[in-house]
């Protein structure tokens, strides 16, 4: 297991387009982030799953984006009509819970996604 | 609400000087705090959490509740510590997602 894996890696797409982006979390891990990250800022808290069910949805998660874990297992995100300031990296993260330790969260590589 | 502050965007220092990275938190239950750096050209990764209490390359952090604070901070910086540093704010029941600050660029030179 080389950690969390997302793909793709980048995308350019124009305003208007949908992108579906996919993220296979660590193998077990059934905690299941999604975070975006602009220019200067931290990450900032999209989604969260546990197993199959979306139990957290952050604000800045509007209507045209959408995030499924079918069978608690991989993740897609997915945002219909991108919009320049949809430009952002996004990173998923899984954890799992440890007796006695608390959920540390492994973060994939990130999609780099471009509006133009 | 909760809140991550880490009021410098840049750190420069020479090899073998001491660095102190600032982090403040705002948060009204009790706080579990961490570390995440991120090398060029890798992912975010942990650095360091306050509830382990240890040393990671040399880091360490202390959770100062009385100044809202969890400073990192090493004596003797080297050039591979170059690289984005994030302090985070675990908010604790349903999701325990993680609130990042605006994160901080070290640089140590030669």
């Amino acid at each position: 297991d080389t950690g969390v894996s997302q793909d793709p890696r980048h995308k350019i797409t124009k305003r208007g387009q949908n992108v579906t982006f996919r993220c296979d979390p660590i193998s077990e891990h059934n905690r299941l982030y999604w975070y975006r990250q602009t220019l200067g800022q931290g990450p900032e808290f999209l989604t969260y799953f546990q197993n199959e069910a979306q139990l957290e949805k952050s604000r800045l998660l509007s209507d045209r984006f959408s995030a499924e874990r079918p069978k608690g297992s991989f993740s897609t995100l997915e945002i219909q009509r991108t919009e320049q300031g949809d430009s952002a990296m996004y990173l998923c993260a899984s954890s799992h819970p440890a007796r006695g330790l608390t959920y540390e969260q492994y973060f994939g590589p990130g999609t780099r996604l471009t509006v133009t | 609400a909760q809140r991550v502050t880490q009021p410098e965007k840049l750190l420069s220092v020479f090899k073998g000087a001491p660095v102190e990275l600032k982090c403040n938190y705002s948060y009204s239950g009790s706080p579990e705090l961490f570390w995440y750096v991120q090398y060029s050209r890798q992912r975010l990764q942990l650095l360091l959490r306050h509830i382990s209490r240890e040393s990671i390359k040399g880091f360490t952090a202390d959770l100062n509740k009385g100044e809202t604070s969890f400073h990192l901070k090493k004596p003797f910086a080297q050039e591979e510590d170059s690289a984005m540093y994030y302090c985070a704010l675990r908010v604790q029941g349903g999701s325990e997602k993680l609130v990042f600050g605006k994160g901080m660029k070290l640089t140590v030179n030669p």
